[in-house]
Order: structure tokens, then sequence, then C-alpha cells
């Protein structure tokens, strides 16, 4: 079955760490997203991609960067430049940005600090 | 900048009732997309029902509808015969036709929908 896989489903990142959460989709979409998810605050976009080796930013970027060097493959990493980076991330796809496709989600990764 | 607005943080339904969850919006645009999405506590986002703005018709899909008001920017869903597995919190998304933010989901803050039994 098509989907997007992330891993891990939990992260725990020390201080001055940085860490990289992976996604991966098998849906040929074009367009990948990753959104942040605090409580009470819905989700915020924090990068996107359009096509390979082509990336923006979104809402809320610093601290974070994305690499898209693969059309199945959008990892986001967690620099030791995000001083809150405890939330839910979730990776997202669609089949081209253009449209009403709706976007496919991942089950998310959870990341805390020690 | 467009908006996604969800006034009841939370919502409590009877099971086998019916419940309504509202959403505004703000736009400049006439050509854009309307979301609805479910996350039970599983964290897993699905996809509910979709709304196309140049479309007056409502979108309906089995017990989920939505009364979409483009003038006065409203798009609230409905869910029928509340079951227990519709427990969750739900999202209001906004997205643009066309333009730079192309494809970007715009999203309110969630409904945290209850369902008694």
């Amino acid at each position: 079955d098509g989907g997007i896989t992330q891993s891990p489903k939990y992260l725990f990142r020390k201080e001055g760490q940085n860490v990289t959460l992976s996604c991966e989709q098998n849906l040929n979409h074009d367009a990948m997203y990753w959104y942040r998810q605090d409580p009470g605050q819905g989700l915020r976009l924090i990068y996107y991609s359009q096509i390979v080796n082509d990336f923006q930013k979104g809402d809320i970027a610093e601290g974070y960067s994305v690499s898209r060097e693969k059309k199945e493959s959008f990892p986001l990493t967690v620099t030791s430049a995000q001083k809150n980076p405890t939330a839910f991330y979730l990776c997202a796809s669609s089949p081209y940005t253009l449209g009403g496709q709706p976007q496919h989600f991942g089950d998310g990764t959870r990341l805390s600090i020690l | 900048a467009q908006t996604v607005t969800q006034s009841q943080p939370e919502m409590s339904v009877q099971e086998a009732e019916t419940v309504t969850l509202s959403c505004t919006y703000d736009t400049s645009e006439s050509d854009y997309y309307l979301f609805w999405y479910k996350q039970p506590p599983s964290r897993q986002m699905i996809l509910v029902i979709r709304q196309e703005a140049y479309k007056q018709q409502n979108a309906t899909e089995n017990r989920f509808s939505v009364n979409f008001q483009k003038a006065a920017k409203s798009f609230s869903l409905k869910i029928s015969d509340s079951q227990l597995g519709d427990a969750a919190m739900y999202f209001c998304a906004y997205r643009e036709g066309y333009g730079g933010s192309q494809g970007n989901l715009i999203f309110g803050k969630g409904t945290k929908l209850s369902v008694k039994p």
C-alpha cells in the first residue's frame, strides 16, 4: 500500500545536538511538507518542497533545515539553534501543488528534550 | 494573509445525535479549497471532506457534510448519527487555488470533539 512513512516515532534530543527526522513517501507525489504541532496551536508549516532539489521556508523555518535529493524523501533536521524543539512533527505530501488535491499525512514523530 | 478560525475549542455530542463544528476564514482570493481533517488520539491526520470554492453545492461524505457560505467565509462541518469513533480533534484548513504559496495548507487551531455513549 502507498503511504508516507515517518521515523522514528519518538526521538529525544540532547542540548546542542542536531537530530534528523525521516519522511519517505511511495505515492509518487511531487510536493512534500513539514508541519509542527504544539498543543492548542494547530499545525504550522516549517518547510515545503514542490520538486526535487528545491524547497521553500514556511512560517516557522528558523532552527530547521531540509533537503530534497530524491522525490520520495524529505528529511527534516532540527538544529541546536531551535531552542524549543519539543513538539509533534508531521510530514505530508500531495500530487501537485496547484489545484485542490488534499495532502496526505504520515503518522508523525514526537520530539522531546532530554 | 489568510487566516482560519475555529471558535469552539471543545464540543460534546451524544452518540447518534448531530453536531456542527464551526470554521471561518479570511481571504481576498476567489479560487481556493477548504478541508476538514480529523486527528484521533493516534495523532494521524485523516481527510474528512473537501470543498472547492467555485462549487456552490455543499460537499457530502456519508455522515459528514459541510455548510459552505462563501460570502460569509464560513465552512462548518456537520456530523450526523455521531459514533464513538468520531471522537477526535477536527481541523479546518484552507488552501489557495494558485499563487506563490502553492498548495500550502493554513490550519485552524482545532476543535476537540467528545462523543458520549
